[in-house]
């Protein structure tokens, strides 16, 4: 299976503090995607990392991909109460043509 | 626009019934998608329009039948569900960069219809 799987599944951290999540993957990617999803809503999309490149900015999201390790990891600084979600990767795959989620990890922002 | 409007956002019918959900989109994005989402579970990809044309089904159980009537219409038409099928029902869309590359730009995802079958 192509789908990406998250660490950690759960994560509680206060308000102010960093928080990061990990993806790996099984196969090769044309791209990674990272989506939050606020309880029972629609995903959101934060960011598209391509396969080439190995990291990426948005506000206070930062993204790393390591292709050798067919791994990922976001990276949240300054965290907020709105950031409490739960944040999914995605990969994208020219072959299957399909975009696959991972498991994702529950983020807990406590003021 | 850059909305993905489902309708109904709640939805509760028998196992005889036949309903449909909707959802539309008018960002000219020309792939669209249907996931099924399972409480603390991650989305599970059920169908790929690409171009009006269904171009992924994922071995989907025929009670659930998609529908691409235009560009901006996608309908998942239902008949027959078991209780199991209770779950967040979620369209999506993009917007390839060609008909071999529909992966390559970020989905938009709608807000869910929240099905339960009694």
């Amino acid at each position: 299976s192509q789908q990406g799987e998250e660490d950690p599944q759960a994560l509680s951290i206060q308000e102010g503090e960093n928080a990061t999540m990990n993806c790996s993957y099984k196969t090769s990617i044309n791209n990674l995607q990272w989506y939050r999803q606020n309880s029972g809503r629609g995903l959101v999309h934060l960011i598209l990392i391509r396969s080439n490149e190995r990291e990426k900015h948005s506000g206070r999201l930062r993204v790393t991909l390591d292709t050798s390790k067919k791994s990922s990891s976001l990276l949240i600084t300054a965290s907020r109460a709105a950031d409490t979600a739960s944040y999914f990767c995605a990969t994208g795959n020219q072959g299957a043509q399909k975009l696959v989620f991972g498991q994702g990890t529950r983020l807990t922002i406590n003021p | 626009d850059t909305e993905v409007t489902q309708t109904p956002k709640h939805l509760v019918m028998g196992m005889t019934n036949k309903k449909s959900l909707k959802c539309e989109q008018h960002m000219g994005h020309r792939a669209m998608y249907w996931y099924k989402q399972k409480a603390k579970k991650p989305p599970e990809l059920m169908f790929v329009y690409s171009y009006e044309k269904l171009s992924i089904n994922e071995s989907v159980p025929s009670r659930f039948s998609p529908e691409c009537p235009n560009s901006s219409l996608l309908n998942l038409h239902l008949h027959a569900l078991q209780p199991e099928d209770s779950a967040l029902y979620l369209c999506a869309s993009s917007h390839p960069r060609d008909r071999a590359s529909i992966l390559n730009t970020e989905a938009f995802f709608g807000q869910g219809t929240r099905l339960t079958v009694v």
